[in-house]
């Protein structure tokens, strides 16, 4: 079946220019989570929704960053006035259901690079 | 100190050899552990749940010790096809749910 999907895949911004990137989980997948992942690092969790309810952001590392998930499936990031130190992969993973032990599916991530 | 401390490597070792990873952790409260597999340039993907009895998977085995808060893997008869970075990862509960925190990362590569 459909895994996680991304997009874009590559996103190339201008310093200062907003970017919105894409997830769509895993059909029926209650919970979803987006993570950074700086070059030689782990992913760093970002944000996490159960359905639309965003239940954690202590992740976001400003105000530029927002995520929202309107409908309970397809998912946004969206990063305002960015900056080079927001280079990074952005990942994006869902579970079935609560997350206390689910294994979490990751989409392929979005490599996004601010000149 | 970060939460999760993994040794970057890179292991470099020969194909058929014996390797073993390890993993410590800092937050107590953590409430399960994994290890996750991820090759260049591509999403991490779960290897294998870590339990304290330990788990068997293949050529792969797991071992949890809560009281040293420590996480291990071993990789027996390496493959080729094993080079990949090695995440060691804990959930946590948090107000509003579960995260997971990765380490760094160990790097593997397997040579013929």
């Amino acid at each position: 079946g459909a895994g996680v999907s991304q997009s874009p895949r590559y996103k190339v911004a201008k310093r200062g220019q907003d970017v919105a990137l894409r997830c769509d989980p895993i059909s029926g997948h209650v919970s979803l989570f987006w993570y950074q992942q700086a070059l030689g690092q782990g992913p760093e969790f970002l944000t996490y929704f159960q359905n639309e309810a965003q239940l954690d952001k202590s992740g976001l590392p400003s105000d530029r960053f927002f995520a929202e998930r309107p409908e309970g499936s397809v998912s946004t990031l969206k990063i305002q006035r960015t900056q080079q130190e927001d280079s990074a992969v952005y990942l994006c993973a869902s579970t079935p259901g609560h997350p206390s032990t689910d294994t979490q599916y990751f989409g392929p991530g979005t490599r996004l690079t601010v000149l | 100190r970060k939460e999760v401390e993994q040794d970057p490597g890179p292991f470099n070792v020969p194909e058929g050899a014996t390797v073993a990873f390890n993993c410590t952790y800092s937050n107590s409260a953590s409430q399960s552990f994994f290890w996750y597999r991820q090759d260049c340039r591509k999403e991490p993907k779960l290897l294998m749940s870590v339990y304290s009895s330990g788990n068997e998977d293949g050529r792969f085995t797991a071992q949890l010790n809560r009281a040293s808060q420590y996480i291990s893997l071993l990789i027996r008869d390496s493959k080729l096809s094993d080079s990949a970075t090695y995440l060691c990862v804990v959930n946590m509960r948090t107000g509003g749910g579960n995260k997971l925190t990765f380490g760094t990362g160990t790097q593997l590569k397997v040579e013929l």
